[in-house]
């Protein structure tokens, strides 16, 4: 019964790999994101989606894909990966847009080599 | 623009310490306020809001009040625990607006 989940938990990849996050929420919500936290622990939008709608698309290279096969649902695909997309991965959601509180994902931990 | 600007860490603590963690904030309009909470090896959890000047949310001991005078919104507890250790992230999201802004971080370590 977990509200935001996330698979894979960790990923260790090669660079220049394609590789997938899947994130799933069973909130009802009608908004999703992604948020990358760097090793700082600084947390960033990437992208938002509101009923399978593109909302927010910040300045990220267009190696990173999202993608909403429903409101469930927002997977993250990422193409030829580099070492400076290591990172951490974080899912969330809401129930609507503008001001709500946001429900977070345990975080993918991604490691490229 | 939106930003918001929050105290360096790290910031170790002895149990039952006072804590403060402060936290300022840029927006346009009337944002909304949020406190954080990831710990370790876990995603982030909603500690408290606020979404008008002047409220204060709490949650498990902490507070934080919504100044508008002086755009901030400071994390305060009056006796922390080891169990508080954690990073600590403060964040807006401004009206209409479909994304929070957070601060940096701060890391708290308690010692017992």
């Amino acid at each position: 019964d977990t509200a935001v989940s996330q698979t894979p938990k960790y990923l260790v990849t090669q660079m220049g790999n394609d590789k997938s996050i899947k994130c799933e929420q069973n909130l009802g919500h009608d908004t999703m994101y992604w948020y990358k936290q760097d090793s700082k622990k600084f947390l960033k939008i990437m992208f938002s989606y509101n009923n399978k709608e593109l909302i927010i698309n910040e300045t990220v290279p267009n190696r990173f894909s999202p993608k909403s096969p429903d409101k469930a649902h927002l997977n993250l695909h990422i193409n030829s990966l580099e070492l400076g997309d290591s990172a951490v991965y974080f899912c969330a959601s809401s129930q609507n847009r503008g001001q709500e509180t946001q429900y977070f994902g345990p975080g993918t931990r991604l490691l490229v080599l | 623009g939106n930003s918001v600007t929050q105290m360096e860490g790290p910031v170790t603590l002895s149990e039952e310490a006072f804590l403060t963690i402060n936290c300022t904030y840029t927006a346009t309009g009337y944002p909304s306020l949020f406190w954080y909470v990831q710990y370790p090896g876990e995603g982030l959890q909603l500690l408290l809001k606020a979404t008008k000047a002047d409220d204060k949310g709490s949650n498990k001991g902490f507070e934080a009040t919504y100044r508008k005078e002086t755009t901030s919104f400071h994390l305060e507890k009056g006796s922390v625990q080891v169990s508080d250790s954690a990073v600590y992230f403060c964040a807006l999201s401004r009206t209409g607006a479909n994304n929070l802004f957070f601060g940096t971080g701060t890391r708290l370590t308690v010692i017992p």
